[in-house]
């Protein structure tokens, strides 16, 4: 089973931070997803196959990596962005989830 | 629009057995994979289980494996979960979500809202 970690597991930014979330796997991978899960909802496909960013998501996120390194980043922070984000690699089964990240509002 | 809708869940004694479903719509459900995927409560994602459009390919978890059992019916648009010898750390929100397959790798666009499987005596 490849096991994601990411990193931190929380964190704060003030409106207009850049903020750049991590996801480490135990083996190397060929795509990385990411996504958001707000409070109380259901998550949210957010970037699919490392970088493409999902219908409606903002042009301020970005996705990148390769191997056993991957990263989300947000250019400019925003109040709406505050969540909890997860990765996802599917390249082998069972497909495995990181632990999550979340991002709060300073 | 693509929706997914859970329903099934509840409270339940641990060893006994309940039946979850999605029904799915604004799409044709019989073209693609489907999941059932967990979050205990203040957890994070657990994958849970996938059935193929046709049900040919069917794979497990191994925390759940020989416990829950995935099937579909496309005629109704429906996915299941059937769910045995349940025990406490099978709490949690379950949800159906549809997969993506591109070039060696699955992800979920469409994820349901969740039905709450609470387990407990």
């Amino acid at each position: 089973e490849i096991v994601l970690t990411q990193s931190p597991t929380t964190m704060a930014a003030s409106p207009g931070e850049k903020v750049t979330l991590t996801c480490r796997a135990s083996s190397s991978v060929s795509y990385m997803h990411w996504y958001q899960q707000r409070s109380g909802t259901s998550p949210k496909l957010w970037i699919y196959e490392t970088s493409k960013l999902a219908s409606g998501v903002p042009n301020r996120f970005s996705g990148s990596g390769s191997g056993t390194s991957y990263s989300l980043t947000i250019n400019s922070m925003e109040t709406e962005d505050a969540a909890t984000y997860y990765c996802q690699q599917g390249s082998s089964y069972p497909p495995t989830f990181g632990g999550g990240t979340k991002l709060e509002l300073k | 629009e693509v929706q997914l809708v859970e329903s099934g869940g509840g409270l339940v004694q641990p060893g006994r057995s309940l039946k979850l479903s999605c029904l799915a719509s604004g799409f044709t459900f019989s073209n693609y994979g489907m999941n059932w995927i967990r979050q205990a409560p203040g957890k994070g994602l657990e994958w849970v289980a996938s059935i193929s459009s046709s049900s040919s390919y069917i794979y497990y978890a191994d925390t759940v494996k020989g416990r829950f059992t995935i099937s579909r019916d496309n005629a109704k648009n429906t996915l299941y979960l059937q769910m045995t010898s349940l025990r406490s750390e099978d709490t949690a929100l379950y949800y159906c979500a549809r997969h993506y397959y591109y070039d060696g790798t699955y992800y979920y666009d469409y994820w349901g809202q969740g039905v709450m499987v609470t387990v407990s005596s």
